[in-house]
């Protein structure tokens, strides 16, 4: 497996409280991802990064920021956590734009 | 918008049984690719198809990508509990699309009984 490592791996958290998870990797890509998996949902992706500071949003960033300050993190961030949020955070990696992806080990968070 | 369907959402085989998941693009993809997500795991990269009609063997996994690269599927034949998991077909668009957004299908959910 890639080099790729999220924390925490299991949250519980409460509405309203802010909750960031993070994402390091050690293969020095430059394209990093964070998609939430929900059952019937598949894999949605919230925002993506191109590069140090370069983000974008994707389908379904709405109450979700991100912040990549080295090439090797990647930061998701509830700013106030609602129980929609409940979910599987995956981080992936990519070396080039469309590349293969290599995900990390997810993150399960509960919001109460 | 884009979409990608994989067709069934779920399948229950016996073991030895051959499994197919199919998938297909509503726009032309520039190469498709497949993972698979094991119980409780994270999805793992399989394979990368990119020529039209592309066919590619992993032991008993048969990968195909159609002539009009729209759609793609995987056999696997003789299922084992090992085969147990989601399986994921993904794609850039080759025209237009979200900017740094694969699309992913949702996935077919493989049981297998001993």
């Amino acid at each position: 497996d890639a080099g790729i490592t999220q924390s925490p791996r299991h949250k519980v958290t409460e509405t309203g409280t802010p909750v960031t998870l993070r994402c390091h990797q050690t293969e020095n890509h430059r394209y990093m991802y964070w998609y939430r998996q929900d059952p019937g949902h598949g894999l949605r992706l919230i925002h993506y990064s191109y590069g140090v500071k370069d983000t974008d949003k994707g389908e379904v960033s709405d109450g979700y920021s991100v912040s990549r300050s080295k090439t090797e993190d990647f930061l998701l961030t509830l700013e106030s956590a609602t129980s929609s949020q409940t979910s599987v955070y995956f981080c992936a990696i990519s070396a080039e734009l469309y590349d293969t992806q290599y995900f990390g080990p997810g993150t399960r968070l509960t919001v109460l | 918008g884009q979409q990608v369907m994989q067709i069934p959402q779920y399948q229950h085989v016996q073991e030895g049984e051959d499994f197919t998941t199919y998938c297909n693009s509503s726009t032309t993809l520039s190469n498709i690719q497949w993972y698979k997500q094991r119980p409780g795991g994270h999805p793992v990269f399989l394979i990368q198809l990119v020529k039209s009609g592309e066919v590619k063997k992993q032991k008993r996994l048969t990968f195909q990508f159609g002539e009009a690269k729209k759609n793609s599927s995987l056999h696997i034949t003789a299922t084992q509990t090992t085969d147990v998991g989601t399986y994921f077909c993904a794609g850039p668009p080759i025209y237009g699309g979200s900017q740094g957004n694969l699309i992913f299908g949702k996935g077919t959910k493989l049981s297998v009984k001993p």
